[in-house]
This record gives structure tokens, sequence and C-alpha cells, in this order.
């Protein structure tokens, strides 16, 4: 069974850190795109990161930019999310999420197809 | 930086036919991908490349995408259809989501 169990969610003080975790089972983890997306309290998805089959490639919404890292280790079949500087406004349940990514002739197209339950991060004092 | 338009809500009465939008600049030249998202569960793909549904999903569930409109349509809408739709594209290396629609089945 195809599967992407987070980890790591909790509370935290603005300005700290927290490291997120998903464990990849059931498919070639290494052979996938891998994102986080987040979603706040009553609010929509957000995308937050994106990171390449072998890393070499990541790309983060402007918000988290320079305050978040997303790396992998396809060894171990895991995701990861570094963030630093938390405010309150990262507050959100945050999702991996498992992409299909293709480049055509025509067009281009990036979707998630597998998600995790999510786990759930807050930042307040 | 692209934008994605959806309607707040949407009604349709049980058994009839449900549509949800997504405007974008010229979206009808991109992929558009669709994902359901039931209260404390998360988000289900249910459309991708405009109007393909993933194995496991019904097929009253289709979508088209042309000009500035990307549309979901649900056929025979049921009760337990009822959820937040959101669009989503991709542009230029970053991940675009639509603000959401609601699904109420009357």
């Amino acid at each position: 069974e195809v599967q992407l169990v987070e980890s790591g969610g909790g509370l935290v003080q603005p300005g700290g850190s927290l490291r997120l975790s998903c464990a990849a089972s059931g498919f070639t983890f290494s052979s996938y795109w891998m994102s986080w997306v987040r979603q706040a309290p009553g609010k929509g998805l957000e995308w937050v990161a994106n990171i390449k089959q072998d890393g070499s490639e990541k790309y983060y919404v402007d918000s988290v930019k320079g305050r978040f890292t997303i790396s992998r280790d396809n060894a171990k079949n895991s995701l990861y999310l570094q963030m630093n500087s938390l405010r309150a406004e990262d507050t959100a349940v945050y999702y991996c999420a498992r992409a299909v990514e293709m480049a055509t002739m025509e067009s281009y197209y990036y979707y998630m197809d597998v998600w995790g339950k999510g786990t759930t991060v807050t930042v307040s004092s | 930086s692209y934008e994605l338009t959806q309607p707040l809500s949407v009604s349709v009465a049980l058994g009839q036919t449900a549509r949800i939008t997504c405007g974008g600049n010229n979206i009808g030249s991109k992929n558009v991908h669709w994902y359901q998202q039931k209260p404390g569960q998360a988000p289900v793909l249910v459309i991708y490349r405009d109007s393909n549904r993933p194995s496991g999903i019904p097929e009253r569930f289709s979508g088209s995408n042309s000009g500035n409109t990307a549309t979901l349509t649900i056929s025979r809408a049921q009760a337990g259809d009822e959820a937040d739709y959101y669009c989503q594209v991709w542009d230029s290396s970053i991940v675009v989501f639509g603000g959401g629609t609601k699904l109420t089945v009357l």
C-alpha cells in the first residue's frame, strides 16, 4: 500500500525551529518529486516547497524562503522540512505529498497524487 | 504571480449536476488538477491534467479546460460529495492552488 506518514509537528514559540519528517512506503520513493503543502486553520491549501528526485532542485513559496529547507534521504525513504524562525502565520497542518511531474513538447504538469494525513504545527507563545 | 479564482461556495440539489469553476489568465494553456477535501481529512486527487480521473474516482467526476476557465463537473451529486474542492496548476516553477470552493449538496 502506498503510504505517507508525517511526524514532528507540535507547539513551538515564535522564532523557534521544528523539523518535520515524512516516511514513505509502498512505492519507489527515489523516483518521485515530493512536496510539502500546508493548511492554516479554516483556510485553503498553500503549497510550501518541492524537491526533485535527487534533491538537485528545490522550490519554495516566497513566504518561507530563507527560513524553511526541504530535503530528502532516498536511502531512508524520507522527506524532511526544516522550519526555522517560525512565525504565528506558519501555524497549519502540514501535508507531505507525492508528486507526478512531466514535461512534454506541448506542456508541463505537476500534481500531487498521494497525500499523508498531515501533522499539526502551532506557533504560539 | 499566477492567480486562480474559485467561487467560495456552490450548492447543488441531490442527484443534480454541480459545476465548480476555476478562473485564470489563459488557463486553457495549462494543465489543471482538482482535489477534494472533506472535513478533517487530507486532500484527494479527483481530476488530473484537465480531465483524467485517477483509479477509484467515480465517472461522475469530470473536468474540462478552455480559455480562461477550467471546470470540475460532478454529475448525479451525492451527499458524500460535500467537500471543499481546489484547483491547481504549475506556473513558473511553483505550485498554485485556487482558494477553494465549498460544495453543499441540498
